[in-house]
């Protein structure tokens, strides 16, 4: 079965920080892996995805399958990037997400 | 173009009430899912559909059925309704492009299970 680990809860960090938020991955196939944001009283909404290999809003997310992580990255925090943060595995047919992370950028 | 459309949007149920979340797709995806957003727990798959005629269990299945009605359609079911079954609720649908399955959200369903 697979499985989705992000470790923090809250990541809180002021404007023009670096950001990152871990996620770590269990997976016995070639994993699919994504990134869910969802902004305040709004729906989730793909972020980005490892096959893309994209940069969305300034977001990057490199897979490291030796370490079977997935982190998400931004170098400049904005604080329009507060929201709460999904890492997701599809496999089996099926999509996992993780616990997610709430992301807090202070002015 | 409506994308992913959840019914209702909010309901409160009594212990013990049965109640049916609809869920329906007009991008002519194959597969369809259920899953629960708790406080610290993140979005938890209760069940999913791969295509047309076939529905699996996914992480927490456990007081709920589903029906995959036809291919626009997937209804979740509960029969009895407890207070842990409070949550936010979200249905999905989702297809394989060139750079791997792509999701869409509905809007969610906030149930209170009094």
């Amino acid at each position: 079965a697979q499985r989705v680990t992000q470790p923090e809860k809250l990541l809180s960090v002021f404007k023009g920080a670096p950001v990152e938020l871990k996620c770590n991955y269990s997976y016995s196939g070639s994993p699919e892996l994504f990134w869910y944001v969802q902004y305040s009283r709004q729906r989730l909404q793909l972020l980005l995805r490892h096959i893309s290999r994209e940069s969305i809003k300034g977001f990057t997310a490199d897979l490291n399958k030796g370490e079977t992580s997935f982190h998400l990255k931004k170098p400049f925090a904005q604080e329009e990037d507060s929201a709460m943060y999904y890492c997701a595995l599809y496999g089996f047919q099926k999509l996992v997400f993780g616990t997610g992370t709430r992301l807090l950028v202070s002015p | 173009n409506a994308g992913v459309t959840q019914t209702p949007k909010f309901q409160v149920l009594k212990t013990g009430q049965s109640m049916t979340l609809q869920c329906a797709q007009d991008m002519n995806h194959n597969s369809m899912y259920w899953y629960r957003q708790d406080p610290g727990m993140g979005l938890r798959l209760i069940y999913y559909s791969a295509s047309e005629g076939t529905t699996d269990k996914g992480e927490v299945p456990n007081g709920y059925n589903v029906s995959r009605l036809n291919k626009r359609e997937f209804s979740l079911r509960l029969e009895s309704a407890a207070p842990s079954q409070t949550s936010v609720y979200f249905c999905a649908s989702s297809f394989p492009t060139g750079s791997g399955e792509k999701l869409f959200f509905g809007s969610g369903t906030q149930l209170s299970v009094l």
